[in-house]
Parts: structure tokens; sequence; C-alpha cells
């Protein structure tokens, strides 16, 4: 497809178990971000790639959230021991090498914690 | 610590009733700010980027404006289909924040027929 692409688009868990999301972004886009939506918090940023490496992490909330990249494309964020607190929209944004600002949405995945 | 306030939260509008909206920013250096476009169950899209007070541009019925301070969308005879969440965000200068955007939490924007 010619978009971001991220997989699931809902995922429901139990409180403490481990989920993981998926991202594949738009081809030939060298820097990858995710970002965390909830009600009432807006769009936080949790971390930034370019090609594998991830420069800017700042924004991982906690040492449960990891995130990785691999082959300059597909990228997975991991949260473990989900907590309530985790349920929110998680979005992937791909964007051409260097930093423009123009970033390229995937639709998210909505991640409920029961 | 970078900050963006938007304002109104909510606006509704009459098709035809041009109107602004507002986007406060506080950074330490700024590098971008930028405009993005956010249906329901959808991941915002962009609109604009603007790098220094003065600067404009232009998309359609949408304007953006950025002044030291603030930046102003403005929006001239809206039609239904621009109703959506218009969110601004900022980059600051400098250090590793080069994949940072910091957004607002969006205006609300209803435009009824």
């Amino acid at each position: 497809g010619a978009g971001v692409s991220q997989s699931p688009s809902n995922k429901v868990t139990e409180k403490g178990k481990d989920v993981e999301l998926r991202c594949d972004p738009i081809s030939g886009h060298t820097a990858l971000y995710w970002y965390r939506q909830s009600l009432g918090q807006g769009l936080e940023f949790l971390i930034y790639f370019q090609g594998n490496s991830a420069p800017d992490k700042s924004g991982l909330p906690s040492d449960r959230f990891s995130a990785e990249r691999t082959g300059g494309s597909v990228s997975t964020l991991t949260i473990q021991r989900t907590q309530q607190e985790d349920s929110a929209v998680y979005l992937c944004a791909s964007s051409l090498g260097g930093f423009t600002g123009e970033l390229f949405f995937g639709e998210g995945s909505r991640l409920t914690v029961l | 610590e970078d900050q963006v306030t938007q304002s109104p939260e909510a606006l509704r509008l009459q098709e035809g009733e041009s109107s602004s909206l507002n986007c406060s920013y506080t950074v330490s250096g700024l590098r971008g700010l930028f405009w993005y476009r956010q249906d329901p169950g959808k991941g915002p899209e962009f609109l604009f980027t603007l790098y220094s007070a003065g600067e404009e541009k232009e998309k359609e019925r949408l304007k953006a404006t950025l002044t030291k301070k603030e930046s102003f969308l403005h929006i001239t005879a809206p039609k239904p289909e621009d109703s959506a969440t218009y969110l601004c965000a900022v980059q600051a200068a400098g250090g590793t924040s080069y994949g940072k955007l910091t957004f607002g939490q969006g205006t609300i924007l209803t435009v009824h027929p």
C-alpha cells in the first residue's frame, strides 16, 4: 500500500500482559516516529528512528516501553506488563530523510487495557 | 518545557462563515511550526509548515500565519467537509529533538450546511 500501515487496528488486553504493535512505513522513508494519543492528553511523542537507530527515545514513559526497527523499515513497539493508563491510540508516522515536520501518519492501533 | 495551547477547544460555524483558530506556543528556539488536520478514527494529515515570523502559507480555504508567539489558521468560507480537528505542533531547535513535535490539544471545528 501507499500509506503507513499499522497492526493491529484494535487490541484489548488484560492488565499485566505484554503487547506488540507493528508499523510498516512508507517505502523509502528513512525516519519513523511513534506517538500516543489519549483523551485529554493530545498527541504525545514517544520515540524517533532514523534508519535502525533511535537518536531520540526521550518520550518513552517507562522502561516497560521499548521499540525497535529492523532493515530500516518495519518497527515494533512493545509494552510489557500493561497497565490501564497505557490505554490509548498508538500512532506511527514516517517521513523522508532528515526532519521536515511533514509526517505521514498511519490510522493507529487502539489499545485497551482491562 | 515546550508548550502549545490551542483555542478555542471547539468551534461551530455555518457554511460560509469565516473564522480563525489560534495556536500559542512557548519554545526555547523554534525550528518549525506545523498544522495538521485529523478526521475521526484517522491519523493526522499534514497541512502546513511555518518557519519564521511573518511567514504565510495557503491551501484552498485555509491560510496559516506565524508571529513570534502564536500562529493563526484562517478558514475562509468554510464548507462542511472542512469539519475536523485541527492540530498545531512545534519543533524546537537544537539538541536531539529532531524527531519530536510538541502538539496542542487541538480545535474541533464543525461546519454546518
